[in-house]
């Protein structure tokens, strides 16, 4: 049973530039969250996809934006990129369907971004 | 939004010496708190789900617990494997997670 997968594993961009980051879930989840670790830090929540919407959002600027499609998998995209967007992006999948989404969500090994 | 605090900020124990990391929260209702195990560079391992005051769950040398107030994970007999850090996380409205900053755990045979 394959897990969250992500990609890439690293990345670095330079300010001013766009990145997307991806994400497949676990199977049988629906669900996908996006988290950004700073170092030292823990996980801030960005924003939520499920049915291919935005559920809920974190207090992240526009630049940040993402999506989900029919088979549930996901993209984080972050435009004009700034120096503290350099961190530990992190993909979480669960289940959403009423009923169920207290249960756990499950991390990605998450993709480390540089911004240079 | 709720706060999560977790204490100690580092841990340092010797193999076999057992202690408890503490998690406090302040949340208008409970909808769950979980429990992390992080290695350097890799995402967050799920632990543990508590769901209720008086509620515990055990996996191997880890044993975590609820209260109203807060949640504790008791590491007993630790080996230099467990060393990790160690995040716990409240359930908010709508399936988001909110984390406190961990606790850096070094067990040292």
């Amino acid at each position: 049973d394959a897990g969250v997968t992500q990609s890439p594993t690293h990345l670095i961009k330079t300010r001013g530039q766009q990145v997307t980051l991806r994400c497949s879930p676990k199977s049988g989840h629906d669900t996908v969250s996006w988290y950004q670790q700073a170092l030292g830090q823990g996980p801030q929540f960005i924003f939520q996809y499920y049915e291919e919407e935005e559920r809920q959002r974190g207090n992240f600027p526009d630049r940040f934006s993402g999506h989900q499609f029919p088979n549930y998998s996901s993209e984080l995209n972050v435009n004009a990129l700034l120096l503290g967007d350099s961190a530990l992006y992190l993909c979480a999948s669960s289940l959403g369907r009423s009923g169920l989404n207290k249960k756990a969500q499950y991390f990605g090994p998450g993709t480390r971004l540089l911004v240079l | 939004e709720d706060q999560v605090t977790q204490s100690p900020e580092a841990l340092r124990l010797q193999e076999g010496e057992s202690s408890s990391l503490n998690c406090s929260y302040t949340v208008s209702g409970l909808r769950g708190l979980f429990w992390y195990r992080q290695d350097p560079g890799k995402g967050p391992e799920f632990l543990f789900t508590l769901y209720s005051a008086g509620e515990e769950k055990e996996k191997e040398r880890l044993k975590a617990t609820l209260t109203k107030k807060e949640s504790f994970l008791h590491i007993t007999a630790p080996k230099p494997e467990d060393s990790a850090t160690y995040l716990c996380a409240v359930l908010e409205y709508g399936n988001k997670l909110v984390f406190g900053a961990g606790t850096i755990l070094r067990v040292k045979s």
